[in-house]
Formats: C-alpha cells, sequence, structure tokens
C-alpha cells in the first residue's frame, strides 16, 4: 500500500493567514492526490481533486499543487470558517488517507 | 441532491458481526456512474478506507480487512450494506458510507475521490 504522510500534524495560525500543508507519498502516484477538510464530528468534505483542482462550490482561497510524491494544500487568506483538520488521500488502489493536519486559531 | 444516511447497532460485542446499512435517497444504487463506499475513523485518528461496491454487485475491497469484510447493495431498497466478521475492539470507529463518481482519466477509469458523505455513525465494540 501507498503510505501518506502529512506536515505539520497541527499548526496555529491568525484570521488572513497564509497557510501551506504538505503531503508526501512513499511512492510517485502522479496526480493521483484529493485534499479534504473535516470539522470536529462532520464528515469531510471534498477540497480538491486530481492534485490541483478545485471541487465545485470551494472557495478560491483554497488551492493545490504538486506531483510525484510531494504535494501541497494552501489557504490564502484563512477564514473563521477554516479552523479545521485537512486530510490529503491518493487514489491508486488501496486508496490510502494521509494523517491528517489539524488547523486551529492562534 | 443526494443524500446519505447510515444505519446500525452502536454497540456490538467482541467476536460478532457489525452490520451496517447506508440508505441513499435522491439518487440510486443502481447507477454505473458511482461507486458505494464504506469508510471509518478510529476515535481521534484518521480514515480508513474499507472498500466499495457497483452497481454490478462488483466489489473491491482493503487489503488489510478483506478477510473479514463484505460489501453488497440492494437495489431494491436503494441501500448498501457492510459487514465486519469476527469483530474486535479494533473495529471501534465512527463509520461513514461515501458516494465516489466514476471518472476517466490517463486511459484508466475508476473512483477517484468521495465527493458525498453520510454523517457518520459511532460503533462501538465491547462487551
Amino acid at each position: 500500500d501507498i503510505q501518506m504522510t502529512q506536515s505539520p500534524s497541527s499548526l496555529s495560525a491568525s484570521v488572513g493567514d497564509r497557510v501551506t500543508i504538505t503531503c508526501q507519498a512513499s511512492q510517485d502516484i502522479s496526480n493521483y492526490l484529493n485534499w479534504y477538510q473535516q470539522k470536529p464530528g462532520k464528515a469531510p468534505k471534498l477540497l480538491i481533486y486530481g492534485a490541483s483542482n478545485l471541487e465545485t462550490g470551494v472557495p478560491s482561497r483554497f488551492s493545490g499543487s504538486g506531483s510525484g510524491t510531494h504535494f501541497s494544500l494552501t489557504i490564502s487568506g484563512l477564514q473563521p470558517e477554516d479552523f479545521a483538520a485537512y486530510f490529503c488521500q491518493q487514489y491508486d488502489s488501496p486508496f490510502t488517507f494521509g494523517p491528517g493536519t489539524k488547523v486551529d486559531i492562534k | 441532491q443526494v443524500q446519505l444516511q447510515e444505519s446500525g447497532p452502536g454497540l456490538v460485542k467482541p467476536s460478532e458481526t457489525l452490520s451496517l446499512t447506508c440508505i441513499v435517497s435522491g439518487g440510486s444504487v443502481s447507477s454505473g456512474d458511482f461507486y458505494w463506499n464504506w469508510i471509518r475513523q478510529p476515535p481521534g485518528k484518521g480514515l480508513e478506507w474499507i472498500g466499495f461496491v457497483y452497481h454490478t454487485g462488483g466489489t473491491n475491497y482493503n487489503p488489510s480487512l478483506k478477510s473479514r469484510v463484505t460489501l453488497s447493495l440492494d437495489v431494491s431498497k436503494n441501500h448498501f450494506s457492510l459487514k465486519v466478521n469476527s469483530a474486535t475492539a479494533a473495529d471501534t470507529a465512527l463509520y461513514f458510507c461515501a458516494r465516489a463518481p466514476l471518472k476517466y482519466y490517463d486511459g484508466s477509469s475508476g473512483p477517484v475521490s468521495f465527493d458525498v458523505w453520510g454523517q457518520g455513525t459511532l460503533v462501538t465494540v465491547s462487551s
């Protein structure tokens, strides 16, 4: 199975900050990488698919980049509703998720 | 729009079978455009994909769970189901059902992302 790692595991930020989360795959997955946001007690929400494509309805302050084994999710101008956990997921079967990055208020 | 809702017992005894159902509304499990998935999340931990069932009844399981898991689909009731045999405390988790659209990419096709999720149901394995 392809193992996914994320860094940092948590971060503290302020409203308006630019935040970048990274995800690394244990082998080349091309651009087969998605990003999700999860709030406590809720289901994850798809943000980015195919490494850099914004899911319909997701604000443009979210962006994704990368290919191969290194990927990143950037939030440009953090909003109060963005404080949540973020997971990456690769889709070379079996699907696997990263351990998550928790973004909380500084 | 399509909505998914998990249902089933919240408490299962060790060695027994964990059984959950996902009711689909606003869409059909008989559509060939989607794969129907189960994903779980132990308390305070990350997400683990369990497997999917397709409208044909075909399945794909996570190898780590394959020996204990069965997924099935009931077109007449428009729902799909999960069974995990020989449950242990390690199966205690928030269980989500989720839809994955069929996508075509790089000369291949299949599910790639989970675009609609149920709210999740907590299952505790304990005597």
